[in-house]
């Protein structure tokens, strides 16, 4: 168990619809990073927040968006599914957002989102 | 720009064997660093081994190892003493530039060990 919670572990909905992933990043940690896992595209970093912050933004869709609360827990907002938005969805934690070279993300076990 | 190349999309192993799993990768810093994550058929992303382009020994953890080949930008996984369960998708990863902590992975490999 890497202690990183996400849910809903599964996610069925169509397109056009709305959905929130929920993650609980690892006791301690600030950074929160959110991935995502897709037969054609592979693993492939969305968005990173540290502290509340948002720091780093990858190949992340417009119609995507995240934030990290107070409490740290963060959650991924996809709108306007499509079918191509089918995909695993990891959030991963770490406790610094600083460059170091051992920055170790610990993944969660991952949102299964289909959209049909 | 970083790039992980992981050449092997499969690879069989007989329990109690070992295997290497190939990973070679490309960056024109000086300082970075390589993970290693294991994905069972379960789907979750297991962090394995961390080595960092400075470290002088390659890194081991349990029954993992990094042959860390510097100045050929390999860092192969070593599983020793294969087991079922170690039956996954092995991806490897680096940070995608310097200043960021973003991870950019491999394709991956699927390791499957047999009795």
């Amino acid at each position: 168990d890497s202690g990183v919670t996400q849910t809903p572990k599964h996610l069925i909905t169509a397109t056009g619809q709305r959905v929130t992933l929920r993650c609980s990043p690892r006791s301690g940690d600030l950074s929160v990073y959110w991935y995502q896992q897709s037969l054609d595209q592979g693993l492939q970093f969305l968005i990173q927040y540290y502290n509340g912050e948002e720091r780093a933004k990858g190949n992340i869709l417009e119609r995507f968006s995240a934030q990290q609360f107070p409490d740290l827990h963060s959650e991924l907002n996809l709108s306007s599914l499509e079918l191509g938005d089918s995909a695993l969805y990891f959030c991963a934690s770490s406790v610094a957002g600083d460059i170091l070279a051992k920055n170790i993300q610990y993944f969660g076990a991952g949102t299964r989102l289909s959209v049909l | 720009a970083q790039k992980i190349t992981q050449t092997q999309p499969g690879m069989f192993v007989q329990e109690k064997e070992a295997v290497t799993l190939d990973c070679t990768y490309d960056t024109s810093d000086q300082s970075y660093g390589l993970f290693w994550y294991k994905q069972p058929s379960s789907g979750e992303m297991i962090f394995l081994i961390y080595q960092g382009s400075y470290d002088e020994q390659n890194a081991t953890e349990g029954r993992y190892s990094l042959n860390f080949q510097k100045a050929r930008k390999s860092a192969n996984l070593v599983i020793s003493a294969s087991q079922l369960g170690d039956s996954a998708m092995y991806f490897c990863a680096m940070r995608e530039a310097l200043n960021t902590d973003k991870l950019i992975f491999g394709t991956g490999t699927r390791l499957q060990v047999f009795p």
